[in-house]
């Protein structure tokens, strides 16, 4: 079974530039999230989808993050325009049954984004 | 906010030795979990321990979770220098699995 695949692996842009990153959770799960991690934290929820609608966005900065899940598949979050302190590793993760806080989530391995 | 904490934040041992983590929480759960992240790579599920059980087993892993003093435990036995890495606790609640800020663990060969 293929795991969470995400792109691109590592990215470096100056501040105020735009960024995305793109998602392709295990084939079937219903249920994907990003997470922000900041060196030393653990994972950050910063938005839920279920399909392709969404659950939860309540910790997405919505000035400046955005995501999509278009056909409730693929997933892409976008960064625009970049601070300093969006530095950090977004971890996209998907589980096959919405998280009422039972199921184990799946992770891909990131995307280490720093902001000069 | 992260709910969870672990403790110690960091952790060195030699291999064959026994591992304990903890981590505290603060509201009620249906279920805590705990994840490994090696270096530069995703969490992997490890163990998951709903609010009705003391204690689960898998392999050299065994968590307890005491729902009264909102703590839970893991414990590596026989320790490996392949189980370096940073472990998390995750809680999980009506809609949401929070993460705690990690014990990084080093085994020492």
């Amino acid at each position: 079974e293929a795991g969470v695949a995400q792109s691109p692996r590592y990215k470096i842009i100056e501040k105020r530039q735009s960024v995305a990153f793109w998602c392709n959770p295990i084939s079937g799960h219903a249920t994907l999230y990003w997470y922000q991690q900041i060196l030393g934290q653990g994972p950050k929820l910063l938005i839920q989808f279920q399909n392709n609608g969404v659950v939860d966005d309540s910790q997405l900065p919505k000035d400046r993050f955005s995501a999509e899940r278009l056909k409730g598949v693929d997933s892409t979050l976008k960064i625009q325009p970049a601070k300093l302190e969006d530095s950090a590793v977004y971890l996209c993760a998907s589980s096959s049954i919405p998280n009422q806080g039972g199921e184990k989530l799946f992770f891909g391995s990131g995307t280490q984004l720093s902001v000069l | 906010s992260q709910q969870g904490e672990e403790d110690p934040q960091a952790l060195s041992i030699q291999e064959g030795e026994n591992a304990t983590m903890n981590c505290s929480y603060k509201t009620s759960i249906n279920n805590l979990q705990w994840y490994r992240q090696n270096s530069g790579r995703g969490l992997v599920h490890l163990i998951l321990i709903r609010s009705n059980e003391r204690e689960k087993h898998s392999g050299r892993l065994r968590v307890t979770l005491d729902t009264s003093k909102k703590s839970s435990s893991l414990l590596i036995t026989a320790s490996r220098a392949a189980d370096t890495a940073s472990y998390f606790c995750a809680t999980g609640s009506a809609r949401q699995l929070t993460f705690g800020s990690g014990t990084q663990l080093t085994v020492l060969p």
